[in-house]
């Protein structure tokens, strides 16, 4: 069954320091990979997305994640965090057998320190 | 966000009450989910619609049920509200998956069963 695995509940870095935000998948055939930012009081928004293509994707807010096959990881990262990046990141996996829905990881919160 | 609305925002009810969830969209998508978030298990798929004529059970469909009234308004509904139903409930939307598309949430409404 198609999974994704958001090993850490919490990240803490510094303002200006990089980030990552890890997550690693188990999905039969070609992953198509996502990520989303959750804001206090706010519903997920889209950050960015993998298809095919170039391991390194980039998104929204600055974010880029980056894909790798052979560990089976799409980790989130940031060169400098800002403390407006503080939320509750998700990653997703798209099942591609039946009906083709998201699958959601339990989410990381980052908490970025001034 | 803004594109997809939900109502109410915040409900508190009594187990036992039936309850009603709405959501809205103008992003003339054809596919609308509804998923509940609980702290430390992520989101979870409840219902889902391809269109108007076309509703499917998630993984979590038990207690519930939904209407699609019409292509942008699809409720969900708690037949008889019981405590373990609290949660974070979000409405998405995407288009058809002509490509990979990402889904767009709504603000979510926060449900209380006492």
């Amino acid at each position: 069954a198609q999974s994704v695995a958001q090993p850490e509940d919490q990240v803490n870095v510094a303002e200006g320091n990089p980030l990552t935000v890890k997550c690693t998948y188990s999905v039969s055939g070609n992953p198509y990979l996502f990520w989303y930012v959750q804001y206090p009081n706010r519903g997920l928004q889209f950050l960015l997305k993998y298809i095919t293509g170039d391991n390194l994707v980039k998104g929204s807010y600055g974010f880029e994640a980056e894909f790798n096959k052979s560990q089976t990881s799409f980790h989130l990262k940031k060169p400098s965090a800002l403390v407006s990046d503080s939320a509750l990141y998700f990653c997703a996996v798209r099942t591609n057998t039946g009906f083709q829905k998201l699958v959601f990881g339990t989410g990381t919160r980052l908490l970025v320190s001034p | 966000d803004a594109d997809v609305t939900q109502t109410p925002r915040n409900r508190i009810t009594k187990t036992g009450k039936r309850i009603m969830l709405e959501c809205s969209q103008t992003k003339g998508h054809d596919r609308m989910y509804w998923y509940r978030q609980d702290p430390g298990l992520g989101l979870r798929l409840i219902y889902y619609s391809f269109d108007v004529k076309d509703i499917n059970k998630g993984e979590i469909s038990d207690g519930y049920s939904v209407s699609r009234q019409a292509q942008a308004k699809f409720s969900l509904s708690l037949e008889s509200a019981i405590p373990n139903q609290t949660a974070l409930y979000f409405c998405a939307t995407s288009d058809s998956p002509t490509g990979i598309r990402e889904q767009f949430f709504g603000p979510g409404t926060r449900l209380t069963v006492l």
